[in-house]
């Protein structure tokens, strides 16, 4: 069966600081992969998704980046945290579409992030 | 695009129906999704039903799809306190990686 891992769980920074995240997932090959983060209004901002290795998109210009190094690792950066950076976040998983006939997304438990 | 619209809070008492409600417009939409998320942890799928369907029941959970109106709802019989969450409506096309998400409605349940 498929699993998707995150860590940290927590995570407190200061402002300025740099931050990586990352996100695996076991048990099935060329996943596509999103990181959505999940601010105190409760809604759901998709950030990134990716299809392939090496192939991101971006939804919302911000100061956060993704990469994808292997084919189950999805990892959200930035380089200078800034207040409004703080949330959780939130990494899934979804069949590749040559796989599934569905677009379900299935989630990993979350990081928060506070940013002081 | 696509907008998925939900009412954000609903207060129910234990043993009585919950029905938690979700709009949207885009009538190209194939996948209709229902997520819960607990306080502190990741979105749960809670069940899915394709866009030709009408009704989708699986155990204490009834899902009704009115596609003329573009209407989604979740029924929860003999609600109980485990499942007071947030609950997130979701919709998707065929041939799309991206879901479009409701901002999710929060199920109180009372004893």
């Amino acid at each position: 069966s498929q699993t998707i891992h995150q860590w940290p769980a927590t995570l407190v920074q200061p402002v300025g600081s740099p931050l990586s995240l990352e996100c695996t997932v076991e048990g099935t090959s060329n996943p596509n992969l999103y990181w959505y983060r999940q601010a105190a209004g409760r809604g759901l901002q998709l950030l990134f998704y990716s299809v392939g290795i090496g192939q991101i998109s971006s939804e919302v210009p911000q100061n956060l980046s993704a990469s994808r190094p292997q084919d189950r690792q999805f990892i959200l950066s930035s380089k200078k945290l800034l207040l409004s950076d703080s949330g959780f976040y939130l990494c899934a998983w979804s069949p590749s579409l040559a796989r599934a006939n569905t677009d379900t997304q299935y989630f990993g438990p979350g990081t928060r992030l506070t940013v002081l | 695009g696509e907008d998925v619209e939900q009412s954000l809070f609903l207060s129910v008492r234990e043993g009585d129906s919950s029905v938690i409600n979700c709009t949207y417009t885009d009538s190209s939409s194939t996948y209709l999704y229902w997520y819960k998320q607990e306080p502190g942890a990741g979105l749960q799928l809670l069940t899915y039903i394709f866009s030709n369907m009408d009704m989708k029941q699986d155990q204490r959970l009834t899902v009704l799809l009115n596609k003329k109106d573009k209407h989604l709802s979740l029924r929860i019989a003999d609600t109980q306190t485990g499942d007071s969450a947030i609950y997130f409506c979701a919709v998707g096309m065929s041939g799309y990686s991206t879901l479009t998400f409701g901002k999710g409605t929060m199920l109180l349940v009372s004893p």
